[in-house]
């Protein structure tokens, strides 16, 4: 199975300024059709994950360009160039080029 | 846009068998990607369970293989999972997802108890 680790497992952020979340793969996510297929989700207070990013560094339509991911291989990161209130909850990345697919075990944003 | 929508049953007795459907609307099961299904016990991560794709391709997490079946309605645009033999451990929200490009469902509540 692909181990996803996610860090860090908290980060308190003030209002307006950036946080950036890393999530490393034990193996490789390059799939054998080239693509490379790390999302990530927000899971807000008592909702349902909602995916924000899929291959790597694709937005969602209604994802703000305050959100952004990038990296390759087995390293990614997810950026928050400017964090807003909205924005508190648990960020998971998720890998679905192997099957099991896996997931990281989620970073927590607060506001400071 | 695409949409997809749990329905479940009530509460559970342990040892009974979870039955839980997914409809997709917005988008036909026989374009194309996986779905499949993913739990989260109270206050916990995400976990796999199974996932199917339109021709009946099917893998399922080897930690509840022995009890899980996936299966797939192209006629009426969804799919279905059975979990045998459920305990407490079994209680958590049930989502349906698309896969390798995410979309995911509203999720349904299971809870497992005597």
């Amino acid at each position: 199975d692909i181990v996803m680790t996610q860090t860090p497992l908290s980060s308190p952020v003030t209002v307006g300024q950036p946080a950036s979340i890393s999530c490393r793969s034990s193996q490789s996510l390059v799939h054998s059709d080239g693509n490379t297929y790390l999302s990530w989700l927000q899971q807000r207070p008592g909702q349902p994950p909602r995916p924000l990013i899929y291959k790597i560094s694709n937005r969602f339509s209604g994802v703000p360009d305050r959100f952004s991911g990038s990296g390759a291989g087995t390293d990614f990161t997810l950026k928050i160039s400017r964090v807003e209130a909205e924005d508190v909850g648990v960020y998971y990345c998720m890998q679905a080029t192997q099957f099991p697919l896996t997931f990281g075990g989620g970073t927590k944003v607060e506001i400071k | 846009q695409v949409q997809l929508q749990e329905s479940g049953p009530g509460p559970l007795n342990p040892s009974e068998t979870l039955s839980l459907t997914c409809a997709v609307s917005g988008y036909s099961i026989n374009n194309g990607y996986y779905w499949g299904w993913i739990r989260q016990s109270p206050g916990k991560g995400l976990e796999w369970i199974a996932s199917i794709n339109y021709r009946g391709s099917t893998s399922y997490s080897p930690s509840l293989k022995s009890r899980v079946t996936i299966s797939v309605d192209t006629s009426k645009n969804q799919f279905s999972l059975n979990l045998s033999s459920v305990t407490a451990a079994d209680t958590a929200m049930y989502y349906c997802a698309r896969h390798p490009l995410p979309q995911w469902g509203q999720g349904t509540m299971v809870t497992v108890s005597s």
